[in-house]
């Protein structure tokens, strides 16, 4: 079945920092989504974003599907923002979204 | 609108006890899923829907079973409890294969 790889595992940054998530998968894809778990457990809906780049507040996505990466970029960073960051894709003979093993993100003040 | 709600929040089994978690949404969604998290593994399917008396299994369906008979609801029962189905589980649904998926809370389950 189709891998999905997330890097870095952990990040740590202050608050106000930039940075950039990064999700590689091995085959071609209808369907990438991002999520982001909060300290509380609760998975939110980022992005939907099999292809193109898209924009919500400090938040931005791009996906490359020719090349097979999305990143996850998180910009001005809050604390609000520290949780996971999970990745999943959908491959194009499949019916359910396979996960990424998350990216840990720290921001503390 | 409630969203995907999951029920219990939390439960405690001993080895080899039946139970049933219980995932309902009410956005009229077609395509539900149960995944379930571990520590550093990420979210793994264990068996999903697409739509009303359909299932089919995931990457990790073994010790599970799963049934559809209501499009609102989706059922995951555990029929002899082990303790490696420690874990949090989550429900999820999306209104059509490709489409935003929306979670429940997740139910902390622990088998000792």
């Amino acid at each position: 079945g189709i891998q999905v790889e997330q890097s870095p595992p952990d990040l740590i940054l202050q608050e106000g920092a930039n940075s950039t998530l990064r999700c590689n998968f091995s085959d071609s894809v209808n369907n990438l989504q991002w999520f982001h778990q909060n300290p509380w457990g609760q998975l939110i809906n980022l992005f939907y974003i099999p292809s193109g780049t898209k924009q919500n507040g400090r938040l931005s996505a791009t996906t490359v599907a020719t090349e097979r990466y999305s990143l996850l970029y998180i910009s001005s960073s809050q604390t609000t923002d520290s949780g996971v960051y999970f990745c999943a894709v959908e491959g194009q003979a499949g019916t359910a979204l396979i996960f990424g093993k998350g990216t840990t993100l720290s921001v503390s003040s | 609108n409630a969203g995907v709600t999951q029920t219990p929040k939390f439960r405690v089994l001993k080895t080899g006890q039946s139970m049933t978690l219980l995932c309902a949404q009410d956005m009229n969604h077609e395509y539900m899923y149960w995944y379930r998290q571990d520590p550093g593994m990420g979210l793994r399917l264990i068996h999903y829907s697409v739509g009303e008396g359909t299932t089919a299994k995931g990457e990790v369906p073994d010790g599970y079973n799963v049934s559809r008979l209501k499009k609102q609801n989706f059922l995951l029962g555990l029929e002899s409890a082990a303790p490696s189905q420690t874990s949090v589980y989550f429900c999820a649904s999306s209104w059509w294969a490709g489409r935003p998926l929306h979670f429940g809370n997740g139910t902390r389950l622990t088998v000792t």
